[in-house]
């Protein structure tokens, strides 16, 4: 099956850093890419909507300038959490979803976010 | 009323046991419906999506109701390694600005020997 990979696995970091997250789909070109949150006995959240080549739409209540997200080409996405603070830690993932009115999102492995 | 809810859970059965997991979900329009299991501290996986003529995979049969807004999984003779969180998980629409999938809070089974 299709394969969709993030970097890094695990982050800590310190509070008022920027942390860059990667998502790439490996052997697909995923027009649509997606990231979610996770916080501890908690559902997934989608927390934006990224198309390659525009501008990533958000869901309610997350900030466009606090999770700054790039789709800058059919098989890289990322996303920036900008001045990171201990409530910003949480299991953060992508998925990729193909074209062609393919109804199947593949998921990266995630990224733990730990702010201290 | 919560877009997707399911049973809180947790369950723990014994091995070989029969286990079903139910689901509701709010908006009638959704198109396309899942199940997920997430291992704990991973990633969500695709279990088996789920058809209004109900479909079966295996031990696994996934039954949606569309009249009821209800979608279930029975999972039978149950193994060691079913153990994990069931997701509920429903598509809006089908594709476009539309396509999104919305997430149940999920359901932990334990399996134990």
């Amino acid at each position: 099956g299709a394969v969709v990979s993030q970097h890094p696995s695990r982050v800590i970091c310190k509070s008022g850093t920027s942390v860059k997250i990667e998502c790439r789909s490996l052997d697909f070109q995923a027009t649509t890419m997606f990231w979610y949150r996770q916080f501890p006995k908690q559902s997934l959240m989608l927390m934006a909507t990224s198309n390659e080549g525009s501008k990533a739409t958000y869901e309610q209540g997350v900030e466009k300038d606090k999770f700054l997200i790039n789709h800058a080409s059919l098989t890289l996405s990322t996303l920036t959490v900008t001045s990171a603070h201990p409530e910003d830690s949480s299991f953060y993932i992508c998925s990729a979803r193909g074209g062609g009115g393919v109804d199947t999102q593949y998921f990266g492995p995630g990224t733990r976010l730990t702010v201290l | 009323r919560k877009e997707v809810e399911q049973d809180p859970g947790p369950f723990n059965v014994p091995e070989g046991a029969t286990v079903a997991f139910n689901c509701t979900y709010s908006n009638s329009a959704s198109q396309s419906f899942f199940w997920y299991r997430q291992d704990c501290r991973k990633e969500p996986k695709l279990l088996m999506s789920v058809y209004s003529s109900g479909n079966e995979d295996g031990r696994f049969t996934a039954q949606l109701n569309r009249a009821s807004q209800y979608i279930s999984l029975l999972i039978r003779d149950s193994k060691l390694s079913d153990s994990a969180t069931y997701l509920c998980v429903v598509n809006r629409g089908s594709g476009g600005s539309n396509y999104k999938l919305t997430f149940g809070k999920g359901t932990l089974l334990t399996v134990n020997p």
